[in-house]
């Protein structure tokens, strides 16, 4: 599984469009590129999906460069209520035996 | 709701005990997972199980014996755990068709300490 490289930490204040990257080089042809939302004491959520190029749903968007190299998590107008751990996770979604590794993660905190 | 059900949410035992975690899917998903999560550290894939068949055991001590007796239920049978093995456990589940895999679905996790 191609290993992946986040931020620690971030910080934003309400209202502010938070871009978080991962980097993943060793990305294979078959992977896909999935990110979760994790608050404290509970389980990850799944946020959003992408392959290549951008993905957009209710949550947040997915910008996906060409090469796939990495990957930005763009959440718009953050609210409290988005201070969460994000995860970003690289595996072949094509996989019968699909394990889902998580790694450290970005911790996100918005300020009013 | 994510519809992955952990029972209980709580649970405090002593090192000689023997206690089960019940996780419970109805989501019609036939994967389910064993995570923990010990603080501010990563979650730690545990236990996978694919169609009743346990296909991933990443090293985890004997004291932790998982059970997966039909695709909407998974336990995990803990005794004579240690004090480092106080943590968030979580179950998920997903469904696979074919060769795809959908995203995983969480439940909120029981919170073991153990005394």
């Amino acid at each position: 599984l191609a290993k992946t490289t986040q931020p620690i930490s971030m910080d934003s204040y309400e209202g502010q469009e938070v871009n978080i990257t991962c980097s993943h080089n060793n990305i294979a042809t078959n992977d896909y590129i999935t990110w979760y939302q994790q608050f404290p004491s509970q389980g990850p959520r799944f946020i959003i999906q992408g392959y290549k190029t951008k993905v957009t749903n209710e949550v947040a968007s997915l910008f996906i460069p060409a090469d796939r190299k990495s990957s930005t998590l763009s959440l718009p107008r953050v609210s409290l209520s988005d201070t969460a751990v994000y995860y970003c996770l690289v595996g072949p979604r094509m996989d019968s035996s699909y394990k889902l590794i998580f790694g450290s993660g970005t911790r996100l905190l918005v300020r009013p | 709701e994510t519809g992955v059900t952990q029972t209980p949410r709580h649970l405090v035992m002593g090192m000689t005990n023997k206690k089960s975690l019940k996780c419970e899917q109805h989501l019609g998903h036939n994967a389910m997972y064993w995570y923990k999560q010990s603080a501010k550290k990563p979650l730690e894939l545990m236990f996978v199980y694919s169609l009743e068949e346990r296909v991933e055991n990443n090293s985890v001590p004997s004291r932790f014996s998982p059970e997966c007796p039909n695709s909407s239920h998974l336990f995990l049978h803990l005794h004579t755990l240690q004090p480092e093995d106080s943590a968030l456990y979580l179950c998920a589940s997903s469904r696979t068709q074919g060769s795809m895999n959908t995203e995983a679905f969480f439940g909120q996790g029981t919170r073991l300490t153990v005394v």
